[in-house]
């Protein structure tokens, strides 16, 4: 079952608000990703998280904060967000460290939570 | 030059009609390709991998040309569900994997 879920499915903040994104999967996968996805636009990457550690910070602003408590989560610490960071965050997940002779490794998407910043 | 080029769209198709989509890449060191659909306000849902031999899922037939750097997605015999979003994505494997997204190419397939 290729299933990632996401909580919650919608979420405003105000600015000074810490709100959290939480993400989970059961595919035993190693590999946990955060994007943030503007209407009408691809999806950017954010943070990557491979065995429970961060191995990708795409520069994104403190105001985020990744954690990956185990495998088999993952959460966003958001705290004084601005109306612009307004977006949908998706995260994914894939298995990580494939077999050797097999290149791709797919990665599956959650339904995603809508944030808007008031 | 974006890393991965698709044409937007939106390409308008009726119903039975074969259509096919085509992106460029632009970094030789890729390592995976793939397509993924994306619906209105849906998160992105994988449609098929690009082997370089070239693969094919029911209507949907894939190709890879690596020296031309080019990925193609033909859908035959369209159908109204098939009216969507369709992602060019290639993954630049460095230490760990980093998917590199096209801006998408829009489908409406009509009755």
């Amino acid at each position: 079952d290729t299933e990632v879920t996401q909580t919650p499915k919608h979420l405003v903040m105000g600015m000074t608000n810490k709100k959290s994104l939480k993400c989970e999967q059961h595919m035993g996968h190693r590999a946990m990703y955060w994007y943030k996805q503007k209407a009408k636009k691809p999806p950017e990457l954010m943070f990557v998280y491979s065995y429970e550690k961060l191995s990708i910070n795409e520069s994104v602003p403190s105001r985020f904060s990744p954690e990956c408590p185990n495998s088999s989560l993952l959460n966003l610490h958001l705290h004084a967000l601005q109306p612009e960071d307004s977006a949908l965050y998706l995260c994914a997940s894939s298995q990580g460290q494939v077999p050797s002779g097999r290149a791709y490794n797919e990665q599956f998407f959650g339904p995603g939570t809508r944030l808007t910043v008031l | 030059r974006k890393e991965v080029e698709q044409d937007p769209g939106p390409f308008n198709v009726p119903e039975g009609a074969t259509v096919a989509f085509n992106c460029t890449y632009s970094n030789s060191a890729s390592q995976s390709f793939f397509w993924y659909r994306q619906d209105c306000r849906k998160e992105p849902k994988l449609l098929m991998s690009v082997y370089s031999s070239g693969n094919e899922d029911g209507r949907f037939t894939a190709q890879l040309n690596r020296a031309s750097q080019y990925i193609s997605l033909l859908i035959r015999d369209s159908k109204l569900s098939d009216s969507a979003t369709y992602l060019c994505v290639v993954n630049i494997r460095y230490n760990t994997d980093k998917l590199i997204f096209g801006t998408g190419t829009r489908l409406q397939v009509f009755p």
